[in-house]
């Protein structure tokens, strides 16, 4: 059983490149989410989805775009890459929102240069 | 707009002492609360949840939180800390009017000296 799994678990990236963050999830749940985790803020929210086929913005969507084609993948994509993007980015998913614990992944740590 | 804060960055306790990591939140609506444990290079690890009734949540690794309405808090509590309890903590908060997407604090770092 193994959870969240995030791939890849590292990549550097140049500015302006662009690259695709993959997460899959084996519990059949149907939220997943993408947090991204700064020094000093916690984690903040980027997109989410409630299930497939759909996705919703969360605090900072911008520069990124997300698809959740089949219900156990949720994708996130850094269409031109900007060294504020450079972060450590963790997906998570529950079983419904609002009340449900997530379950996190081991996370990407994104470098832009 | 829903918010949480973690007002201590760092709290250092000795082994075998207790342990407080304060949290207080704002939401509109009845709080969801939860508190998340992270390691070095691992994601975050649920340790308990409030969702209704007692206020006083027990959870895992002989952590323990009090859920207090009038002062909108939620401190994670431990009446013994151990070495291998020192890392990352962050306090979370949901509702069903408000987003209910989760909102994290910025977390507070326990730090437990032998």
């Amino acid at each position: 059983n193994a959870g969240v799994t995030q791939t890849p678990k590292f990549r550097v990236l140049k500015t302006g490149q662009s690259m695709t963050l993959l997460c899959a999830q084996d519990m059949n749940h149907e939220y997943m989410y993408w947090y991204r985790q700064d020094p000093g803020m916690g984690l903040r929210l980027i997109h989410y989805s409630v299930g497939e086929g759909t996705t919703a913005k969360g605090e900072v969507p911008d520069g990124y775009n997300v698809s959740r084609l089949k219900k156990q993948n949720f994708l996130l994509g850094l269409e031109s890459a900007a060294p504020s993007q450079t972060s450590v980015y963790f997906c998570a998913s529950s079983w419904t929102g609002s009340n449900q614990p997530q379950h996190f992944g081991d996370g990407t740590r994104l470098s832009i240069l | 707009a829903q918010s949480v804060a973690q007002p201590e960055d760092q709290v250092n306790v000795a082994e075998g002492n207790p342990l407080t990591v304060k949290c207080t939140y704002s939401v509109s609506g009845n709080p969801y609360l939860f508190w998340y444990v992270q390691y070095p290079n691992r994601g975050l690890q649920f340790l308990l949840k409030y969702i209704t009734g007692d206020n006083l949540v027990k959870g895992s690794y002989g952590f323990e939180a009090e859920f207090n309405k009038s002062q909108t808090s939620f401190h994670l509590k431990k009446p013994s800390a151990l070495v291998s309890d020192s890392a990352l903590y962050f306090c979370a908060v949901s509702s069903l009017t408000g987003r209910r997407a989760l909102t994290f604090g910025s977390g507070t770092r326990l730090q437990v000296q032998p």
